[in-house]
């Protein structure tokens, strides 16, 4: 299997712009997440999916970001317009379970896409 | 509020001896805990985990300890390898909830 695959692995970008990060998850994962890492913070959840539909969206930092996942290989996540104090990792991740993002729901994670914004 | 706390931010220790990470936690509430390793440009991957039912979880060279009454658990590698060298995130659910991660120890072994 290829994994959870991200893309792009970097971008920079100018404040005000939008930017749209893209995750496939492992074929048969019933969950999607998406991660924010900071050197404050550490691993912050943003959002997660079950089976396509969004369920827990309190990490989501303000308006500007947004997630879809219009089908169970693929989702996205938009900063419109982006800020630079959204540099960071930004990670997605999938799990076989439904059952949130928690006990037993091992996660497997993409490789990040490093994200610049000047 | 960090929920999960790793307060050292990096630890360096010599190959073949025991590195000892450490993590604390604030909610009573949390009854599972699991520990990712994670290497430059590769996201994390999971590497051991813990029930609140015990105290401790050992897989291989690598055992997790949990101290319930000072919310604490550590992860103890032996004997250390310099492949070891990573960042570890500790990480913490109740029930289903989500998972809430650390800010992560960056492991450093040395020849």
């Amino acid at each position: 299997d290829a994994g959870v695959i991200q893309s792009p692995r970097h971008e920079v970008t100018e404040m005000g712009q939008e930017v749209t990060l893209r995750c496939k998850p492992i074929s048969g994962h019933n969950s999607l997440f998406w991660y924010r890492q900071t050197m404050m913070r550490g691993l912050e959840l943003l959002i997660y999916f079950n089976n396509n539909v969004p369920i827990d969206d309190s990490g989501m930092p303000e308006d500007r970001f947004s997630a879809k996942m219009p089908n169970a290989s693929f989702s996205t996540l938009k900063i419109q317009p982006s800020e630079p104090r959204d540099s960071a990792v930004y990670f997605c991740a999938s799990s076989l379970g439904t059952g949130g993002a928690g006990a037993n729901e091992k996660l497997f994670f993409g490789s990040g896409t490093q994200l610049s914004v000047l | 509020d960090q929920q999960v706390k790793q307060n050292s931010p990096s630890l360096s220790v010599q190959e073949g001896r025991i590195s000892i990470l450490n993590c604390d936690y604030t909610n009573s509430m949390f009854d599972y805990f699991l520990w990712y390793k994670k290497y430059p440009a590769e996201g994390p991957t999971f590497l051991i985990s813990i029930s609140s039912i015990k105290d401790k979880n050992e897989d291989g060279r690598f055992t997790v300890f949990l101290n319930k009454s000072a919310k604490h658990l550590s992860l103890h590698i032996v004997p250390s390898q310099p492949g070891d060298s990573a960042v570890y995130f500790c990480a913490a659910s109740a029930g289903t909830d989500k998972l809430i991660f650390g800010t992560g120890t960056r492991l450093q072994v040395f020849p």
